[in-house]
């Protein structure tokens, strides 16, 4: 089973508007971190922001914030006025807890045109 | 401060050669992750060093393989060149090798491998 799922391949959103950029994720453990990374053209990850899964509120970096729905096991991004810039290929991971403290699992991305 | 340095930006190879990346880390980072990017594919955890040992190791076979200098930097060897290795391959490091969830990996640019 997928570790990680993006199911929107691709994303066509107005400028300044917002847009739900959706991740579900498979884990059996009752600690793990949730990311998301933003990779523009020039191939570089981008941190964006991150959610525990024992923060009880959503993570928000400045336009980002994280929809950490624990029970649907669901942790979508949301960037609020979009700009040209976000265009990109957005990539939700998750890191367990135990042994493989340091393996992510990366989804297959979702790739965010923003419009002028 | 200087982020994660890779090098070569392009490698092209031919088929059963051998190919070396590198990667420097941030200053004071101590761990170091390598993941591959297939063309249009999300990214597959490759090896973890930290502190000029090998941690973990994802799924690929044997002729990959490293290595983790007292500098922290670190190599990618690749043997064997097969046309499927054509990819991305993405650095990270980190500052803590492990027990902290939000342990956030800082990405290179990457080195773009063709096999021809």
């Amino acid at each position: 089973a997928q570790k990680i799922t993006q199911t929107q391949p691709g994303m066509f959103v107005q400028e300044k508007e917002a847009v739900t950029l959706d991740c579900t994720y498979d884990t059996s453990d009752q600690s793990y971190g949730l990311f998301w990374y933003k990779q523009p053209s020039s191939g570089e990850m981008i941190f964006l922001i991150y959610q525990g899964s024992y923060d009880e509120q959503n993570a928000t970096e400045g336009r980002y914030s994280l929809n950490f729905q624990k029970a649907r096991k669901s942790a979508n991004l949301v960037i609020s006025a979009s700009q040209l810039g976000d265009s990109a290929m957005y990539f939700c991971a998750m890191r367990e807890g135990g042994y493989n403290f340091n393996k992510f699992y990366f989804g297959s991305g979702t790739k965010l045109n923003v419009k002028p | 401060e200087a982020g994660v340095t890779q090098s070569p930006t392009h490698l092209i190879k031919t088929r059963g050669q051998q190919a070396t990346l590198r990667c420097s880390p941030i200053s004071g980072h101590t761990s170091v992750y390598w993941y591959q990017q297939a063309l249009g594919l999300g990214l597959q955890f490759l090896l973890w060093y930290d502190e000029g040992e090998e941690r973990n190791r994802g799924n690929f076979p044997p002729r990959f393989s490293g290595r983790q200098f007292p500098n922290y930097s670190s190599e990618l060897n690749v043997n064997a060149l097969e046309l499927e290795d054509s990819a991305l391959y993405l650095c990270a490091s980190s500052k803590v090798a492990g027990g902290i969830l939000k342990n956030i990996q800082y990405f290179g640019a990457g080195t773009r491998l063709s096999v021809l």
